[in-house]
């Protein structure tokens, strides 16, 4: 079966620095990945979508990337900030299905 | 608009005891779902439905039924609980296409003694 693997639990770095997040799929590739950000106690806030055919897709300080021969995408914040630090989510999803699949998150924490 | 509301926010239930989670929103969207957080394990795909009347089955459904009569409502419900459905459960809705955004409502948190 397709699985989405966030392979870093957590993410430590300063303030100022550029975060990268990786997410990993494995077998075929998706239509569409997904990243999400979730704060404790509160559901998850879309962020940004990229298809397949996008190789990067930026919004204000996030940037996007999707790699088909890496099987991989990568999340960029820049210039990250305390108030960045919460769990990010990557999701994947098909386009002859519905069904938005979950990985299981990284926790990303700023220090000023 | 309200967006994606979720009762109770807290649950408490021994095993074998049923429940309904509720869910609703109010942006007119067509696909609605079901999720489960657990530590370590980020999100998991119960049930999900794309329009009023039609479900279907996500990554993990054992123990849950959903029916969606309304294009508003998704309940959820656990039939007789077991310990292993202590989680937090999260609704979300979206238009419908899945490049549209993805709303989620708070959560449920639900303990099963």
């Amino acid at each position: 079966s397709q699985k989405i693997e966030q392979n870093s639990e957590a993410l430590n770095i300063q303030e100022g620095k550029t975060a990268t997040l990786t997410c990993n799929y494995t077998n075929y590739s998706p239509a569409y990945l997904q990243w999400y950000r979730q704060d404790p106690g509160r559901g998850p806030v879309f962020l940004l979508l990229i298809r397949e055919n996008e190789k990067e897709k930026r919004k204000e300080r996030l940037k996007v990337t999707f790699d088909t021969t890496l099987k991989q995408s990568l999340f960029h914040i820049t210039a990250s900030q305390p108030a960045d630090s919460a769990t990010y989510l990557c999701a994947q999803s098909y386009s002859s299905a519905s069904k938005i699949i979950f990985g299981s998150g990284t926790r990303l924490s700023i220090r000023p | 608009n309200a967006g994606v509301t979720q009762t109770p926010k807290f649950q408490v239930l021994k095993t074998g005891q049923s429940m309904t989670l509720q869910c609703a929103q109010d942006m007119n969207h067509e696909y609605m779902s079901w999720y489960r957080q657990d530590p370590g394990m980020g999100l998991r795909l119960i049930h999900y439905s794309v329009g009023a009347g039609i479900t279907d089955q996500g990554e993990v459904p054992n123990g849950y039924n959903v029916s969606r009569s309304t294009t508003e409502d998704f309940p959820l419900r656990l039939l007789s609980a077991a310990p292993s459905q202590t989680s937090v459960y999260f609704c979300a809705s979206r238009i419908g296409d899945p490049t549209d955004t993805q709303y989620f409502g708070p959560g449920t948190r639900l303990t099963v003694l």
